[in-house]
C-alpha cells in the first residue's frame, strides 16, 4: 500500500551537513522526489532519482538509494539558513495511478 | 514561462458562499493537479486532468467542483464548504501522466472558511 514515512524534524548548526531520511513500501516504485518547502509557499522539486540509479550528486545535494531496504536519503552539503524549511519524499509507482505518494515531511532547522 | 500561477493567494469564505480558486500555466503540460494540505502535512491529491479530461477523483466531496477550460488553466470551485475545509490549495502541472522529472507546484491558496 501506499506508505512513505520521514522523520519529522531535524536540527543542524550552519555549514555541518544535513541527512534527511525516507522510507517506502511499494518496490516497484520507478522514481523518487524530493521536494522543498517553505512556510507559507508550494513545492519546489530539488531534485529526483531513478530507482536504476544509487546516487545522483546535483551541488550540494547528494541523493542515495537503498532498493534492498526501500531507503531514500538526502544530503546537503554545507547547510545554511535558507536551507530552512520542510523536505517531502515521494514516491511515483506505476500502481499508484501516476500520482505522487508524499511523505509526512522533515522539518529542518539550521541554527546560526 | 516555468511558474504556475494560483489566485487568488489568500481566501476568506464563509460557509455559504461559491468562490472559484484559479490555476494557470503556459509551460506546455497536459496534466494538471489539485492538492489539498493541511497545516504539518503533507499534499494529498484530490484532482488530476489529463488533456483537459477528469482522470482521478480521489472521493472528494462534490462541494469541490474541478474544472478544466483549457490546457492552460485549471478552476476549483468551492460551495458550502466546512470549516474544515480551510487548508492550503496546491495546484501542479506536468508535461504529462507519466510523470518522469516531478510536478511544477504553484505557491498555493490559503483558504479559510468561516
Amino acid at each position: 500500500g501506499e506508505d512513505v514515512e520521514q522523520s519529522l524534524f531535524l536540527s543542524v548548526r550552519e555549514g555541518d551537513s544535513s541527512v534527511i531520511n525516507c522510507t517506502y513500501t511499494d518496490s516497484s516504485s520507478t522514481y523518487l522526489y524530493w521536494y522543498k518547502q517553505e512556510p507559507g509557499a508550494g513545492l519546489q522539486l530539488l531534485t529526483y532519482i531513478f530507482s536504476n540509479m544509487d546516487m545522483k550528486q546535483d551541488q550540494r545535494l547528494t541523493v542515495l538509494l537503498n532498493k534492498k531496504d526501500k531507503h531514500l536519503s538526502l544530503r546537503i552539503a554545507d547547510t545554511q539558513t535558507g536551507d530552512s524549511a520542510i523536505y517531502f519524499c515521494a514516491e511515483r509507482a506505476a500502481e499508484y495511478g501516476n500520482k505522487l505518494v508524499f511523505g509526512a515531511g522533515t522539518i529542518l532547522r539550521v541554527k546560526s | 514561462d516555468t511558474e504556475v500561477i494560483q489566485t487568488p493567494k489568500h481566501l476568506v469564505m464563509g460557509m455559504t458562499n461559491k468562490k472559484s480558486l484559479k490555476c494557470e500555466q503556459h509551460m506546455g503540460h497536459r496534466a494538471m493537479y489539485w492538492y489539498k494540505q493541511k497545516a504539518k502535512k503533507p499534499p494529498e491529491l484530490m484532482f488530476v486532468y489529463s488533456y483537459e479530461k477528469l482522470s482521478i477523483n480521489e472521493s472528494v466531496p462534490s462541494r469541490f467542483s474541478p474544472e478544466c477550460p483549457n490546457s492552460s488553466l485549471l478552476n476549483l470551485h468551492l460551495h458550502a464548504l466546512q470549516p474544515e475545509d480551510s487548508a492550503l490549495y496546491l495546484c501542479a502541472s506536468s508535461p504529462h501522466l507519466e510523470v518522469v522529472y516531478g510536478y511544477t507546484f504553484g505557491s498555493g491558496t490559503r483558504l479559510t472558511v468561516v
